[in-house]
């Protein structure tokens, strides 16, 4: 059974970095094929990808976001780790992580996590 | 950078009828494309992978289709339990891309 679960802080000050954890079971980022992605979404709008990271790859993300961005996996701990630094309140959003597969879209998603940006 | 338009925005529609979304994309996209329901609140739930690949456990009402770079997803009966917003996404190649959601009101 695959479960995912994003772990972070839910207030952050404007300026100050943001590290979202991603904890996964039920698949290994060491399987060929298998990847998380990051995906956001402010309230009441739409949903925004953020960054991936697969099996055999260092991680991709969203260059909109300015190289605000990064994205790594411990593979032995089953986590993927989002680092948003700067934050501004119009990065206030929900932040949800998922698994894919590749060649398909997301089919498992954690339940996400709000994040309010606000002094 | 690909861009994915969906339309409509807001969709209202009567238990019973055959509803049809449109996600067109800016380029080819390989038939990379998936979509997605989200109700208030909850998370999104994948209904259709590769254009036209239905997700396990989804309802056979739900459909998807292409020509060209243009997509579509179907509900051939709309059900109560149906509304919510649905998003199309490309994921073919760097930066995906979410369309900006329909909203489906019963």
């Amino acid at each position: 059974q695959i479960t995912l679960k994003e772990s972070g802080p839910t207030l952050v000050k404007p300026t100050e970095t943001l590290r979202l954890t991603c904890i996964f079971s039920g698949f290994s980022l060491s399987t060929t094929g298998v990847g998380v992605g990051w995906i956001r979404q402010p309230p009441g709008k739409a949903l925004e990808w953020l960054a991936s990271i697969h099996w055999g790859d260092n991680g991709r993300c969203n260059p909109s976001l300015g190289g605000r961005l990064t994205i790594t996996k411990d593979t032995s701990k089953n986590q993927v780790v989002l680092t948003m630094t700067n934050m501004d309140p119009v990065d206030t959003a929900t932040y949800y992580c998922a698994h894919r597969r590749v060649a398909l879209g997301l089919d498992f998603w954690g339940q996400g996590v709000l994040v309010t940006v606000s002094s | 950078d690909i861009q994915m338009t969906q339309s409509p925005s807001t969709l209202s529609a009567s238990v019973g009828d055959r509803v049809t979304i449109t996600c067109r994309a800016s380029q080819s996209i390989n038939s990379h494309l998936a979509w997605y329901q989200q109700k208030s609140g909850k998370t999104p739930q994948v209904l259709i992978h590769r254009a036209s690949s239905l997700q396990s456990g989804v309802p056979s009402r739900f459909s998807g289709s292409e020509s060209g770079t243009e997509f579509t997803l179907t509900i051939s009966s709309l059900q109560p339990d149906d509304f919510g917003t649905y998003y199309c996404q490309q994921y073919d190649d760097y930066p995906w891309a979410f369309g900006q959601g329909t909203k489906v009101e019963i």
